[in-house]
């Protein structure tokens, strides 16, 4: 079975531009998560979904939203770039139960740059 | 206070040596642990979960919960160069909207180097 996919793996955008991240979980599981962690820290959660609906935010601006298809797939925007939002962008999947004792696998990540 | 804290590191120990590292939590209902590994420009591999106190151990790797301390420990025995990584510890805690939403919070993480 194919593990988590992002797409792209690196994206370079310009100060103002809108940016749009992949992701596809392992198959069966139905919760996606979005993490975005910068140089030197561990990642800061941005979002959880499951079964489509928004399951936890965390403390980030306006600018991002994400959103679940019904397939589990989920994609991450971001809006009006900032220097600051250049990271890793980092997308889990869980079990396909909704439950605090399940395991999270990582995407490979996507490598922003906002210049 | 921060939610996961862990020792800032770097740690370095030579090759065949027991790693330690250590990592506590602030929110006392939270109910699971997780380690990950990082190597660098990667993303982070499950590579431990712990739910219950005590210890689990899985090869060479043995974490190690204590949930009245909120403390949450893994070690790494026989290290090998191929082990050098940033580690992190992973928390399940409540995602403050007073719901039933959760999160996974991270430490910083510590950066490990076994020299051979």
């Amino acid at each position: 079975d194919a593990g988590v996919t992002q797409s792209p793996t690196h994206l370079i955008k310009t100060r103002g531009q809108q940016v749009t991240l992949r992701c596809s979980p392992i198959s069966g599981h139905k919760s996606v998560s979005w993490y975005q962690q910068v140089l030197g820290q561990g990642p800061q959660f941005i979002f959880q979904y499951y079964e489509k609906e928004e399951r936890g935010r965390g403390n980030f601006p306006d600018r991002f939203s994400a959103r679940q298809f019904p397939n589990y797939s989920s994609e991450l925007n971001v809006n009006a770039l900032l220097l600051g939002d250049s990271a890793l962008y980092l997308c889990a999947s869980r079990a396909p139960h909704f439950s605090m004792n399940t395991e999270a696998f990582f995407g490979q990540g996507t490598r922003l740059t906002v210049v | 206070q921060k939610e996961v804290e862990q020792n800032s590191g770097p740690l370095s120990v030579p090759e065949g040596a027991i790693a330690s590292l250590n990592c506590t939590y602030s929110d006392r209902v939270s109910q699971s642990f997780f380690w990950y590994r990082q190597y660098s420009g990667k993303s982070p591999e499950l590579i431990m979960s712990i739910y219950s106190n005590g210890d689990k151990e899985d090869g060479r790797f043995t974490a190690q919960l204590n949930k009245a301390s909120q403390y949450v420990s893994l070690l790494i025995r026989d290290s090998q160069p191929s082990d050098s990584a940033t580690y992190l510890c992973a928390v399940i805690s409540r995602d403050g909207s007073g719901g039933s939403n959760y999160k996974l919070t991270f430490g910083k993480g510590t950066l490990l180097t076994v020299n051979p």
